[in-house]
This record gives C-alpha cells, sequence and structure tokens, in this order.
C-alpha cells in the first residue's frame, strides 16, 4: 500500500476550524482516501472517505487536491470530543482492501 | 444497528499461558479484520478474513497465534504461548464491502501479560 505522511500532533481551539493534512505522494489511481479517528480508549472510527472529489458528511469535510497528492480533513467547529488521533490510510477496493494505519495525527482541543 | 462485540475487554495472564480472544461482527459483514495495538502506536493488521476464508496473515506470528472463522460469522484469536510483549489491545473490525463501505471496529482487548 502507497505510504501517508501525516504530522505527528496539532492544537487547536474549541469552535474553531482544523485543518489535518496528509500527504501521499505515491499514490495511485485507484488508491481510495480514508481517514479514521481513535478516541482515547476506543477502537477507530470512521470519518470519512473519498477517491478524487472533495466530500462532506455529518462529520467532516475530505479536501482532495487535484492532482491527489495530498489531502486535507476538515472539522468545521471542533469541539473537546473530537480530541484524538486522526488517522489518513490509503487503500484500494476489493476482496484484498486493507487497513493499513500509520502512527496518525494526535489531535488535541483546547477549551 | 448492534456494533462489533469482543470479549473479554481485559484479560492479564502471565507468560507462557495461552488465552483466546472472541470477537462477533456486524451481521451481515463478510470481511473481518483483527488487529493488535500496542501503546503510543497505530494498529497492526494481523489477519483478515472474507467470510471464512484467509486473505492476508502475513503479519501474524504462526508459531504462537492463530485464527479462525468458523460459519463465516464469529471469530476467535488465539495466543499460545504468550510473551510478554504480546501485551496491546487486539481489536476486531468487519465491514460490508471492503474498499468501498467503512469497517467497523470493536471496543478491544487489553491484554497484560506479565
Amino acid at each position: 500500500d502507497a505510504k501517508t505522511t501525516q504530522p505527528n500532533s496539532m492544537e487547536s481551539n474549541e469552535e474553531e476550524p482544523v485543518h489535518l493534512p496528509c500527504n501521499h505522494s505515491t499514490i495511485s489511481g485507484t488508491d481510495y482516501i480514508h481517514w479514521y479517528r481513535q478516541l482515547p480508549s476506543q477502537g477507530p472510527e470512521y470519518v470519512i472517505h473519498g477517491l478524487t472529489s472533495n466530500v462532506n458528511n455529518r462529520m467532516a469535510s475530505l479536501a482532495i487536491a487535484e492532482d491527489r497528492k495530498s489531502s486535507t480533513l476538515i472539522l468545521h467547529r471542533a469541539t473537546l470530543r473530537d480530541a484524538a488521533v486522526y488517522y489518513c490510510i490509503l487503500s484500494r477496493g476489493g476482496s484484498n482492501y486493507k487497513l493499513t494505519f500509520g502512527k496518525g495525527t494526535l489531535l488535541t482541543v483546547n477549551p | 444497528e448492534a456494533g462489533v462485540a469482543q470479549s473479554p475487554r481485559y484479560k492479564i495472564i502471565e507468560k507462557r499461558q495461552s488465552v483466546a480472544f472472541w470477537c462477533n461482527p456486524i451481521s451481515g459483514h463478510a470481511t473481518l479484520y483483527w488487529y493488535q495495538q500496542i501503546l503510543g502506536q497505530g494498529p497492526k493488521l494481523l489477519i483478515q478474513f472474507q467470510n471464512n476464508g484467509v486473505v492476508d496473515d502475513s503479519q501474524l506470528p504462526k508459531d504462537r497465534f492463530s485464527a479462525e472463522r468458523l460459519k463465516g460469522v464469529d471469530s476467535t484469536l488465539k495466543i499460545q504461548p504468550a510473551k510478554l510483549e504480546d501485551s496491546a489491545v487486539y481489536l476486531c473490525a468487519s465491514s460490508l464491502v471492503p474498499g468501498v463501505t467503512e469497517a467497523f471496529f470493536g471496543q478491544g482487548t487489553r491484554l497484560t501479560v506479565v
């Protein structure tokens, strides 16, 4: 699977937007970009995924660069409950689809 | 819908003992994953099932770890004998259509080997 690069940690203030970057310069045309997050003492939780176009759902937005070599997860108004480790993952569809986690970005939200 | 169920939540064993973890995926999910998460690291995939067949077990330490998914539903992961470095959280996840739909994770089993 292609590799992703994320900052180790980021800080945000409550009720402000958060932009979490992810670089994936070796992405292939069939790789989906997935984001998961892991709250303390919980299993990972799906956030959003996309292929080429920007995506929105109730939790977040995913902005994908035109060349697809980077993407940004956008939390529109951070809350204290958003404090978690955020993982950016690339994977191809199909029965061999694997979720390979890196170290992720630890997001701290200040009140 | 009910989530992915795992048991037990916590387990403490001595090294060289054996231990088993159980996972019940979301009903209808054909794909089941087992992950190992050591403190401070991201989850590491141990084994992936598609129905009751193994898709990937390249990172499963087969000399001591085994997993099965009978009838393509529930799954068990066993460690025998356990080592100190096996102390970790063991996570089970399932998905309906791999690569297309999201994976759902259980709460995990925290194993401590002393």
